[in-house]
């Protein structure tokens, strides 16, 4: 039972553009929302998150999108850059339950093209 | 560097044998995870550790067994190990239990021949 998922497994995009990852979930316990960026041969590193009292978060060039009642949330880059190209992975938690172990998705290979 | 550290990097084994990962997580941070990542999968969540105690299990064979030490240090056995086991082996750590920024080591790439 895949309670995260990212159904574009690749995104291609070109230097300068927007990139738009999205991210569907079915637990409507989930309360917190993180995205990971992964690079080959490295662990995943932590870009930024929302929690659910929220409907968006910005840093920088990284912006991420809430919609609850669509169980929905996205990433996004603006602009893109050649150094974005990598994996990204949504994950979420329960973050005011007993455990707060991180249900990821399968993730997305971004390419950013020159 | 997220100051999560996993040895070793690489690891070469044949099926039925039994294996040890080691995580030490960033200082000050209390709890370990343990997280699996096959070919083409997502990392899919396989137990937690908060100072010294299991605190959640996911989808972790009973093969599989892992503990953390008095020194939050943390270790991941897989043992009869199948083919099927190949993948890599992610840790991360967290200052506590509420704390959904994990930070990730680099991961250990099992290779079952």
């Amino acid at each position: 039972d895949q309670q995260v998922k990212q159904n574009s497994p690749s995104l291609s995009v070109q230097e300068g553009r927007i990139s738009i990852l999205n991210c569907d979930y079915t637990n409507s316990m989930f309360d917190y929302f993180l995205w990971y960026k992964k690079y080959p041969a490295e662990g995943p590193t932590f870009l930024i998150s929302i929690s659910s009292i929220k409907d968006k978060n910005e840093d920088g060039r990284f912006t991420v999108f809430l919609n609850k009642s669509a169980k929905h949330l996205s990433l996004h880059i603006v602009p893109s850059q050649p150094g974005d190209s990598a994996v990204y992975f949504c994950a979420a938690s329960n973050y005011g339950g007993a455990t707060n172990k991180l249900i990821f998705g399968t993730g997305t290979l971004l390419a950013v093209q020159p | 560097d997220s100051g999560v550290t996993q040895t070793p990097k690489h690891l070469i084994t044949a099926t039925g044998q039994r294996v040890t990962l080691r995580c030490s997580p960033r200082s000050g941070d209390l709890s370990v995870y343990w997280y699996q990542q096959s070919l083409d999968q997502g990392l899919q969540f396989l137990i937690q550790y908060y100072n010294g105690e299991e605190r959640a299990k996911g989808n972790i064979l009973e093969r599989f067994s892992a503990q953390q030490f008095p020194d939050l240090h943390s270790e991941l056995n897989l043992s009869s190990l199948e083919l099927g086991d190949s993948a890599l082996y992610f840790c991360a750590s967290s200052v506590d239990w509420g704390n959904t920024e994990a930070f990730f080591g680099q991961g250990t790439r099992l290779t079952v021949v």
